[in-house]
């Protein structure tokens, strides 16, 4: 597809479960970004990628949190041991470079129950 | 730190009103200042930008001038249609210019009656 896309779109985890979120960027974009938005609110920038390297992981919240993009494209949020606190919708960014614009995918609503 | 403070919501306006939504923002240096929008069921779509003083972003009929002034970012409509009713978010600095890291406002929700 053209877009930023995101799977799954929902995600019902019971709590101290473990959960993983997929963003495809768009193709050859090579800078991508995480949020996380909890209801009512903005966004809360995570983590950001450069190719394959992760250069910014300042907003990730605890140790729980781990993002990778082996390959310099797909990328993978992981949550482990999830608790009540990380339910939110996740969004991934992508864009060709760091003076053009970032575009959004729909997001990954979390539930942890 | 940085941070963005966006008008309360809901706004409830009736077709062809003026919008305004205010927004204004703490940071350190010059950032750069975006509008984003979201339709519902929709992801965030980059609205309008500007990226220095007395820039004015422009598009789909909204205006936003960036003042360093004020450290205010207002977004502006003349006459709002049913198709403006979104979540609308002010969001402030990010990489260079594009937004990818940014602070985002929590949003102001607008809802256009007919």
């Amino acid at each position: 597809g053209a877009g930023v896309s995101q799977s799954p779109r929902y995600k019902v985890a019971k709590r101290g479960q473990d959960v993983a979120l997929r963003c495809d960027p768009i193709s050859g974009h090579v800078s991508l970004f995480w949020y996380q938005q909890a209801l009512g609110q903005g966004p809360e920038f995570l983590t950001y990628f450069q190719n394959e390297a992760q250069l910014d992981k300042s907003g990730l919240p605890s140790d729980r949190f781990f993002a990778e993009r082996p390959e310099g494209s797909v990328s993978t949020l992981k949550i482990q041991r999830t608790q009540q606190e990380d339910s939110a919708v996740y969004l991934c960014a992508s864009s060709s470079d760091l003076n053009t614009e970032a575009f959004f995918g729909q997001g990954t609503r979390l539930t942890v129950v | 730190g940085n941070s963005v403070t966006q008008m309360e919501g809901p706004v409830t306006l009736s077709e062809e009103a003026f919008l305004t939504i205010n927004c204004t923002y703490t940071a350190t240096g010059y950032p750069s200042l975006f509008w984003y929008v979201q339709y519902p069921g929709e992801g965030l779509q980059l609205l309008l930008k500007a990226t220095k003083a007395d820039d004015k972003g422009s598009n789909k009929g909204f205006e936003a001038t960036y003042r360093k002034e004020t450290t205010s970012f207002h977004l502006e409509k003349g006459s709002v249609q049913v198709s403006d009713s979104a979540v609308y978010f002010c969001a402030l600095g990010g990489y260079n210019t594009n937004a990818g890291k940014s602070t985002f406002g929590d949003g102001t929700t607008l809802t256009v009656k007919p």
